[in-house]
């Protein structure tokens, strides 16, 4: 049972350069979030998909798209990265509102 | 909007020390409260949770109790280990997502240091 998968674990990007960060979930999750955790801020919510079909904007969107691809995928998009974009980014699932939501290990984003 | 606020670290205890981490919540429904823990170099995992006013959430020696009054969920452990370690996060849960509240809301983090 992998639980939550993101890929890539670790990534380099110059400023400018677009890229994907990958999510799945293989736990018929209906919820799914992306977040961002930086140091002294705790984690802050970019995106959240509380089903299939739905996307929403979080706490800090700016600079990132997503898209709910099927009810186990969940990525990630930023079109042109900038170096405040560096930090480590998780994706979490849920089954629903009020129950314990599964994270990624993470991927550790820097842009230079 | 909902929110939650914990208390600042980072907190450094001998072991055998008692542990509270304190951590209040602002929210337009009423949800399920959550800690979760951070090891160093990986994803969060829940540690324990609450669902309803009054429930005792409790794993591995830690526990938080539900205050709808006080809008608190309190952790403590009566006697911390090396092994305890790590960053800890409060959380909310709530189905009332309205504009600025979202379905699952952290608090910065308390980084929790045990020394020998």
């Amino acid at each position: 049972n992998a639980g939550v998968t993101q890929t890539p674990k670790f990534q380099v990007l110059k400023t400018g350069q677009s890229m994907t960060l990958q999510c799945a979930q293989d736990m018929n999750h209906n919820s799914m979030y992306w977040y961002r955790q930086d140091p002294g801020m705790g984690l802050r919510l970019i995106y959240y998909s509380a089903s299939e079909g739905t996307t929403d904007k979080g706490e800090v969107p700016n600079g990132y798209n997503v898209s709910r691809l099927n009810k186990r995928e969940f990525s990630l998009r930023l079109e042109s990265a900038a170096p405040s974009q560096t930090s480590v980014y998780f994706c979490a699932s849920s089954a629903d509102w009020s129950t314990e939501a599964f994270f990624g290990q993470g991927t550790r984003l820097t842009v230079v | 909007g909902n929110s939650v606020t914990q208390m600042e670290g980072p907190v450094t205890l001998s072991e055998e020390a008692f542990l509270t981490i304190n951590c209040t919540y602002t929210a337009t429904g009423y949800p399920s409260l959550f800690w979760y823990v951070q090891y160093p170099g990986e994803g969060l995992q829940l540690l324990l949770k609450a669902t309803k006013a009054d429930d005792k959430g409790s794993n591995k020696g830690f526990e938080a109790t539900y205050r709808k009054e006080t809008t608190s969920f309190h952790l403590e452990k009566g006697s911390v280990q090396v092994s305890d370690s790590a960053v800890y996060f409060c959380a909310l849960s709530d189905r009332y997502s309205g504009a600025g509240s979202y379905q699952l809301t952290f608090g910065k983090g308390t980084k929790l240091s045990v020394i020998p």
